[in-house]
């Protein structure tokens, strides 16, 4: 079945250690893949995509194909990032997204 | 408005009760979406709008589920007779792009989160 995987549900980290949210995917073809978050009390919005190979607030993500996965990482955590980060894959024809369970972000001073 | 406006932001019903979820995409926008996040999930797919054609509502859960787009613009979704397993968050997303070869990306409202009593 066509799925992502966020293995893990919480990640807790202190102010400026690197920070790593796993995230695999299991389809057949090259689907396209996004990142993205919600802060505190705001709506979901898109953090970064694969596609267009670019750093956003510090954090970068490579599509590795042969591992199926798609990590998101970032070298020095701010408390600002404090958050919801969702892996999500887009594959049909409409561009319905299927998301992972997300990972909680913690970052503390 | 500057975004995807949902309504209402909570809504409690009873067991049985019908209730209607609306969304108001960015103006403009062709594609709608509409998904379900139960607690401590991802959100999952229901249905797609493209203008007012349904062009996918494999997600919907059970023919209790229906969905409309009639102008292209306002879309609501309609829950017959609720069942506790319908509690979730429902979110609602627009883009300007149609299909998985747009480069615009999806834009999502605050949701309607929906507790069955």
């Amino acid at each position: 079945a066509q799925r992502v995987t966020q293995p893990e549900k919480l990640l807790s980290v202190f102010k400026g250690a690197p920070v790593e949210l796993k995230c695999n995917y299991s389809y057949s073809g090259s689907p396209e893949l996004f990142w993205y978050v919600q802060y505190s009390r705001q709506r979901l919005q898109l953090l970064l995509r694969h596609i267009s190979r670019e750093s956003i607030k510090g954090f970068t993500a490579d599509l590795n194909k042969g591992e199926t996965s798609f990590h998101l990482k970032k070298p020095f955590a701010q408390e600002e990032d404090s958050a919801m980060y969702y892996c999500a894959a887009r594959t049909d024809s409409w561009g319905k997204l299927q998301f992972g369970a997300g990972t909680q972000v913690v970052v503390t001073p | 408005g500057a975004g995807v406006s949902q309504s209402p932001r909570y809504k409690v019903a009873k067991r049985g009760q019908d209730v209607a979820l609306r969304c108001d995409p960015i103006s403009g926008h062709v594609s709608l979406f509409w998904y379900q996040q139960a607690l401590g999930q991802g959100p999952e797919f229901l249905t797609y709008f493209q203008n007012e054609a349904q062009l996918d509502k494999s997600g919907l859960p059970s023919d209790r589920f229906f969905a409309e787009r009639p102008e292209g613009s306002v879309s609501t979704l309609k829950i017959q007779r609720t069942q506790q397993e319908d509690s979730a968050v429902y979110l609602c997303a627009s883009s300007s792009g149609t299909g998985i070869y747009s480069n615009q990306p999806q834009h999502f409202g605050d949701g309607t989160r929906l507790s069955i009593l």
